[in-house]
């Protein structure tokens, strides 16, 4: 399995406070992604990172911020959490920009809740 | 506007029988196509593939069928094992583009 872990696994906070997740690889890899998934829509990529400090907008990306100082970390910050940001938040790292080349590995997810 | 759609959210098989999950797609700028496996309380996994170039890929029990024309695919697993029961979603993406769009999921219930 590829090394990925994200932390925390669980959050439950208030509507209005700043979140950070965090997504950290052992892995090398250049491209590292962040989806979260809701019933109905499957994942969505928020963010993505094609080198430190090099990230860009997904799909849905609005009212989320990333940095990647680091090669092995992504952070994903909720700089005002809202209750429509409750979701499962998974991160994924990949070496090749072309899902062709190489699939995209998952990490386990945090679950993040606000109330 | 959902580009990948799965549009039966579960199913249910005996073991040993066959199942058929399927997946459709809006946009005709997809040119591959990846099926993932989701357990409860973990990430997906990288199932199968196949490109837009082939319209049969096959690795062991699970097959995977593209039709361009119907801009449909198919994930055939046989047999079915219990152990197959999981959400798997469908993805699709453009060529030299990491972006991913994933269907909403079909939970398998493989029934022993």
């Amino acid at each position: 399995d590829a090394g990925i872990t994200q932390s925390p696994r669980h959050k439950v906070t208030e509507t209005g406070t700043p979140v950070t997740l965090r997504c950290h690889q052992t892995e090398n890899h250049r491209y590292m992604y962040w989806y979260r998934q809701d019933p109905g829509h499957g994942l969505r990529l928020i963010h993505y990172s094609y080198g430190v400090k090099d990230t860009d907008k997904g799909e849905v990306s609005d009212g989320y911020s990333v940095s990647r100082s680091k090669t092995e970390d992504f952070l994903l910050t909720l700089e005002s959490a809202t209750s429509s940001q409750t979701s499962v938040y998974f991160c994924a790292i990949s070496e090749s920009r072309q899902v062709s080349n190489q699939p995209q590995h998952f990490g386990d997810g945090t679950r993040l809740s606000i109330l | 506007d959902q580009q990948v759609k799965q549009n039966s959210p579960s199913l249910s098989v005996q073991e040993g029988r066959i199942s058929i999950l399927n997946c459709d797609y809006t946009n005709s700028m997809f040119d591959y196509f990846l099926w993932y496996k989701k357990y409860p309380a973990e990430g997906p996994t990288f199932l199968i593939s196949i490109s837009s170039i082939k319209d049969k890929n096959e690795d062991g029990r699970f097959t995977v069928f593209l039709n361009k024309s119907a801009k449909h695919l198919s994930l055939h697993i046989v047999p079915s094992q219990p152990g197959d029961s999981a959400v798997y979603f469908c993805a699709a993406s453009v060529y030299n583009n990491n972006d991913m769009r994933f269907g909403a999921g079909t939970r398998l219930t493989v029934k022993p």
